[in-house]
Protein backbone atom coordinates (compact mmCIF):
# COMPACT_ATOMS: atom_id res chain seq x y z
CA UNK A 1 0.00 0.00 0.00
CA UNK A 2 3.01 2.18 0.51
CA UNK A 3 4.42 1.58 -3.02
CA UNK A 4 4.37 4.30 -6.10
CA UNK A 5 4.18 2.45 -9.33
CA UNK A 6 6.00 4.55 -12.33
CA UNK A 7 5.55 3.61 -15.63
CA UNK A 8 6.87 3.25 -18.22
CA UNK A 9 10.67 2.44 -17.40
CA UNK A 10 12.08 4.14 -20.01
CA UNK A 11 11.25 6.57 -23.31
CA UNK A 12 12.86 8.10 -26.32
CA UNK A 13 10.96 11.24 -27.41
CA UNK A 14 11.59 12.99 -30.22
CA UNK A 15 12.70 16.72 -29.80
CA UNK A 16 9.82 19.37 -29.42
CA UNK A 17 7.45 16.48 -28.44
CA UNK A 18 5.55 15.69 -25.40
CA UNK A 19 6.73 13.40 -23.17
CA UNK A 20 4.51 11.90 -20.52
CA UNK A 21 5.17 9.44 -17.61
CA UNK A 22 2.88 7.88 -15.31
CA UNK A 23 2.35 7.44 -11.48
CA UNK A 24 -0.15 5.71 -9.80
CA UNK A 25 -0.40 4.94 -6.11
CA UNK A 26 -2.74 2.86 -3.51
CA UNK A 27 -2.49 5.03 -0.02
CA UNK A 28 -4.90 7.95 -0.01
CA UNK A 29 -2.98 9.39 2.90
CA UNK A 30 -0.73 10.85 0.78
CA UNK A 31 -1.35 14.46 -0.07
CA UNK A 32 2.16 15.24 -1.28
CA UNK A 33 3.40 14.28 -4.92
CA UNK A 34 6.36 15.83 -6.40
CA UNK A 35 8.59 14.88 -9.35
CA UNK A 36 12.00 14.24 -9.21
CA UNK A 37 14.79 14.91 -12.39
CA UNK A 38 18.33 13.20 -11.64
CA UNK A 39 21.17 13.44 -13.83
CA UNK A 40 23.81 10.68 -13.81
CA UNK A 41 26.04 10.81 -10.68
CA UNK A 42 23.68 13.75 -8.90
CA UNK A 43 21.27 13.94 -6.49
CA UNK A 44 17.58 14.11 -7.46
CA UNK A 45 16.32 18.00 -8.15
CA UNK A 46 12.77 18.53 -6.94
CA UNK A 47 11.14 19.35 -10.84
CA UNK A 48 7.75 20.02 -9.94
CA UNK A 49 5.48 19.26 -7.37
CA UNK A 50 1.24 18.71 -6.37
CA UNK A 51 -1.21 18.67 -3.71
CA UNK A 52 -4.47 16.60 -3.94
CA UNK A 53 -6.90 19.41 -4.24
CA UNK A 54 -5.56 20.64 -7.77
CA UNK A 55 -5.96 18.51 -10.38
CA UNK A 56 -3.31 20.58 -12.97
CA UNK A 57 -0.43 22.29 -11.77
CA UNK A 58 2.01 23.97 -14.68
CA UNK A 59 5.47 25.56 -14.58
CA UNK A 60 7.00 26.43 -17.66
CA UNK A 61 6.93 22.98 -19.92
CA UNK A 62 5.96 20.82 -17.02
CA UNK A 63 2.87 20.37 -15.97
CA UNK A 64 1.54 17.80 -13.39
CA UNK A 65 -2.00 16.23 -13.79
CA UNK A 66 -3.60 14.79 -11.14
CA UNK A 67 -6.28 12.13 -10.94
CA UNK A 68 -7.30 11.89 -6.81
CA UNK A 69 -10.15 9.20 -7.95
CA UNK A 70 -8.50 7.10 -9.78
CA UNK A 71 -5.50 7.48 -7.66
CA UNK A 72 -3.07 8.56 -10.55
CA UNK A 73 -1.06 11.30 -11.54
CA UNK A 74 1.12 11.95 -14.56
CA UNK A 75 4.26 14.84 -16.38
CA UNK A 76 4.26 16.40 -18.94
CA UNK A 77 6.85 17.96 -20.43
CA UNK A 78 5.91 20.01 -23.27
CA UNK A 79 8.40 20.87 -26.04
CA UNK A 80 11.27 18.47 -24.83
CA UNK A 81 14.67 19.43 -25.52
CA UNK A 82 18.15 17.13 -25.31
CA UNK A 83 18.79 18.84 -21.76
CA UNK A 84 15.78 17.00 -20.79
CA UNK A 85 17.16 13.88 -20.79
CA UNK A 86 17.42 12.35 -17.51
CA UNK A 87 15.83 10.26 -14.85
CA UNK A 88 12.29 10.84 -13.84
CA UNK A 89 10.90 10.31 -10.32
CA UNK A 90 7.65 10.52 -8.97
CA UNK A 91 7.08 10.42 -5.65
CA UNK A 92 4.28 10.52 -2.86
CA UNK A 93 4.60 11.77 1.08
CA UNK A 94 2.34 12.32 4.06
CA UNK A 95 2.61 15.67 5.32
CA UNK A 96 2.28 15.03 8.68
CA UNK A 97 4.01 13.14 10.86
CA UNK A 98 7.67 11.90 9.28
CA UNK A 99 7.09 13.24 5.43
CA UNK A 100 9.06 10.08 4.52
CA UNK A 101 8.85 9.93 0.69
CA UNK A 102 8.06 7.37 -1.21
CA UNK A 103 9.85 7.06 -4.89
CA UNK A 104 8.16 5.57 -7.76
CA UNK A 105 10.98 3.46 -9.40
CA UNK A 106 11.96 6.21 -12.52
CA UNK A 107 11.90 6.62 -15.85
CA UNK A 108 14.99 6.98 -18.28
CA UNK A 109 13.96 9.32 -20.68
CA UNK A 110 16.19 10.37 -23.44
CA UNK A 111 15.00 13.40 -26.20
CA UNK A 112 16.81 12.59 -29.93
CA UNK A 113 17.58 15.51 -31.45
CA UNK B 1 18.58 29.09 -2.09
CA UNK B 2 18.04 25.42 -0.26
CA UNK B 3 21.50 23.97 -1.02
CA UNK B 4 22.68 21.06 0.30
CA UNK B 5 26.12 19.77 -0.24
CA UNK B 6 27.39 16.39 0.63
CA UNK B 7 31.51 15.53 0.82
CA UNK B 8 33.26 13.82 -0.30
CA UNK B 9 31.68 13.42 -3.63
CA UNK B 10 33.59 10.24 -4.55
CA UNK B 11 35.21 7.72 -1.47
CA UNK B 12 37.28 4.20 -2.22
CA UNK B 13 38.30 2.32 1.16
CA UNK B 14 39.23 -1.16 2.07
CA UNK B 15 37.05 -4.11 3.25
CA UNK B 16 36.65 -3.45 6.96
CA UNK B 17 37.33 0.35 7.49
CA UNK B 18 34.66 3.02 8.08
CA UNK B 19 33.40 5.56 6.20
CA UNK B 20 32.23 9.14 6.92
CA UNK B 21 29.92 11.20 4.98
CA UNK B 22 28.69 14.97 6.08
CA UNK B 23 25.36 16.30 4.68
CA UNK B 24 24.89 20.08 5.13
CA UNK B 25 22.18 22.50 4.50
CA UNK B 26 24.50 25.52 3.49
CA UNK B 27 21.65 28.31 3.52
CA UNK B 28 19.09 27.10 5.30
CA UNK B 29 18.50 25.36 9.56
CA UNK B 30 17.19 21.61 8.13
CA UNK B 31 14.52 20.18 10.94
CA UNK B 32 14.67 17.03 9.52
CA UNK B 33 17.72 15.05 7.28
CA UNK B 34 17.00 12.24 5.18
CA UNK B 35 19.29 9.13 3.80
CA UNK B 36 19.05 7.31 1.14
CA UNK B 37 20.77 4.67 -0.70
CA UNK B 38 20.72 3.94 -4.36
CA UNK B 39 21.87 1.35 -6.67
CA UNK B 40 22.65 1.90 -10.42
CA UNK B 41 19.45 2.11 -12.21
CA UNK B 42 17.53 2.00 -9.02
CA UNK B 43 15.21 4.44 -7.07
CA UNK B 44 16.00 5.88 -4.04
CA UNK B 45 15.87 3.45 -0.70
CA UNK B 46 15.11 5.48 2.13
CA UNK B 47 17.54 4.32 5.19
CA UNK B 48 16.49 6.97 8.06
CA UNK B 49 15.39 9.66 9.32
CA UNK B 50 16.70 12.12 11.57
CA UNK B 51 16.07 15.13 13.41
CA UNK B 52 18.34 17.38 15.47
CA UNK B 53 19.58 15.89 18.76
CA UNK B 54 17.48 13.25 18.58
CA UNK B 55 18.47 9.71 17.71
CA UNK B 56 17.47 8.82 13.67
CA UNK B 57 14.76 6.43 13.03
CA UNK B 58 15.71 3.64 10.87
CA UNK B 59 13.68 1.89 7.94
CA UNK B 60 12.59 -1.75 8.21
CA UNK B 61 16.40 -3.99 7.19
CA UNK B 62 18.21 -1.10 7.96
CA UNK B 63 21.16 -1.84 10.35
CA UNK B 64 21.92 0.55 13.29
CA UNK B 65 25.41 -0.33 14.08
CA UNK B 66 26.14 -0.59 10.36
CA UNK B 67 25.02 2.56 9.17
CA UNK B 68 25.53 5.49 12.36
CA UNK B 69 23.74 8.50 11.64
CA UNK B 70 24.34 11.61 13.88
CA UNK B 71 22.27 14.53 13.40
CA UNK B 72 24.17 17.33 15.48
CA UNK B 73 22.80 20.38 14.36
CA UNK B 74 20.27 21.88 11.88
CA UNK B 75 22.61 22.53 9.36
CA UNK B 76 25.17 19.58 9.50
CA UNK B 77 23.84 15.30 9.28
CA UNK B 78 27.01 12.43 9.37
CA UNK B 79 26.58 9.27 7.91
CA UNK B 80 29.21 6.86 9.29
CA UNK B 81 29.46 2.86 7.19
CA UNK B 82 31.36 0.88 9.97
CA UNK B 83 33.26 -1.67 8.95
CA UNK B 84 32.33 -1.22 5.25
CA UNK B 85 31.96 -4.60 2.41
CA UNK B 86 31.65 -4.58 -0.73
CA UNK B 87 28.44 -4.92 -0.56
CA UNK B 88 27.97 -1.60 0.89
CA UNK B 89 29.05 -0.19 -2.32
CA UNK B 90 26.63 2.65 -3.77
CA UNK B 91 25.40 6.07 -4.04
CA UNK B 92 24.80 7.70 -1.21
CA UNK B 93 22.16 10.85 -1.43
CA UNK B 94 21.05 12.90 1.87
CA UNK B 95 17.96 15.31 1.70
CA UNK B 96 17.20 17.90 3.91
CA UNK B 97 13.04 19.17 4.91
CA UNK B 98 12.99 22.87 6.41
CA UNK B 99 10.84 24.90 8.41
CA UNK B 100 7.03 24.31 8.96
CA UNK B 101 5.10 25.84 6.37
CA UNK B 102 7.59 24.05 3.72
CA UNK B 103 7.99 20.98 6.17
CA UNK B 104 6.83 18.68 2.62
CA UNK B 105 10.00 19.97 0.77
CA UNK B 106 13.02 17.96 0.57
CA UNK B 107 16.39 19.26 -0.64
CA UNK B 108 18.70 16.84 -2.52
CA UNK B 109 22.21 16.77 -2.05
CA UNK B 110 24.74 15.61 -4.80
CA UNK B 111 25.43 12.64 -3.87
CA UNK B 112 28.49 10.50 -2.03
CA UNK B 113 29.35 7.02 -4.55
CA UNK B 114 31.31 4.99 -2.04
CA UNK B 115 33.07 1.95 -3.52
CA UNK B 116 34.67 -0.68 -0.98
CA UNK B 117 37.49 -2.84 -2.54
Amino acid sequence: QQQVKQSPQSLIVQKGGISIINCAYENTAFDYFPWYQQFPGKGPALLIAIRPDVSEKKEGRFTISFNKSAKQFSLHIMDSQPGDSATYFCAASIIQGAQKLVFGQGTRLTINP
Amino acid sequence: GAVVSQHPSWVICKSGTSVKIECRSLDFQATTMFWYRQFPKQSLMLMATSNEGSKATYEQGVEKDKFLINHASLTLSTLTVTSAHPEDSSFYICSASRGQRLQETQYFGPGTRLLVL
